[in-house]
């Protein structure tokens, strides 16, 4: 089955700056990503996915990059504001599977 | 506007005792999940349904089950619980496509003493 690895665990950044959370996946069949935004005491809510027809994508200050050759996907965040902060987590699946979730990534961007 | 709603946000039991968690949701989805999140685990999936009476095992599947009757409700069985079940359970559910955005519930917060 598939396996999703997620990095690094936490990230402290300034607000301003820019933030890059990296996922693996092991899964080559896997065609759907998508990332996951879960404020302190909230349910997980999609904030941007990709698909494997495509290799970049953006929603204003985020974006997601994806190389499939390697097996990895990217969620960047530029101009990150304290309201960023959350744990993110990185997902995989195909058509027929359940999406498959990394361990989460806590940010924490500081004023 | 989308909802699924968990039956219990927070509940304290007894090792031993049997736990039904209920999950509800009012947009005709095909497929329902059922993840356990703990820290520094992230969300892993314990069981899932396609269609009504039909369940998949995940990745954690052992000491719970499901039960799927009808197509808005999905429960997870906790059949004799243990401390090691102590986690925050979260539903959600997807439309009948193959992949897609999932709708979580709020969660349901279990203590096993």
């Amino acid at each position: 089955g598939e396996n999703v690895e997620q990095h690094p665990s936490t990230l402290s950044v300034q607000e301003g700056d820019s933030a890059v959370i990296k996922c693996t996946y092991s899964d080559s069949a896997s065609n759907y990503f998508p990332w996951y935004k879960q404020e302190l005491g909230k349910r997980p809510q999609l904030i941007i996915d990709i698909r494997s027809n495509v290799g970049e994508k953006k929603d204003q200050r985020i974006a997601v990059t994806l190389n499939k050759t390697a097996k990895h996907f990217s969620l960047h965040i530029t101009e990150t504001q304290p309201e960023d902060s959350a744990v993110y987590f990185c997902a995989a699946n195909q058509a027929g599977t359940a999406l498959i979730f990394g361990k989460g990534t806590t940010l924490s961007v500081s004023s | 506007d989308v909802k699924v709603t968990q039956s219990s946000r927070y509940l304290v039991k007894r090792t031993g005792e049997k736990v039904f968690l209920e999950c509800v949701q009012d947009m005709d989805h095909e497929n329902m999940f059922w993840y356990r999140q703990d820290p520094g685990l992230g969300l892993r999936l314990i069981y899932f349904s396609y269609d009504v009476k039909m369940k998949e095992k995940g990745d954690i599947p052992e000491g719970y089950s499901v039960s799927r009757e009808k197509k808005e409700r999905f429960s997870l069985i906790l059949e004799s619980a243990s401390t090691n079940q102590t986690s925050m359970y979260l539903c959600a559910s997807r439309p009948g496509t193959n992949t897609g955005e999932l709708f979580f519930g709020e969660g349901s917060r279990l203590t096993v003493l």
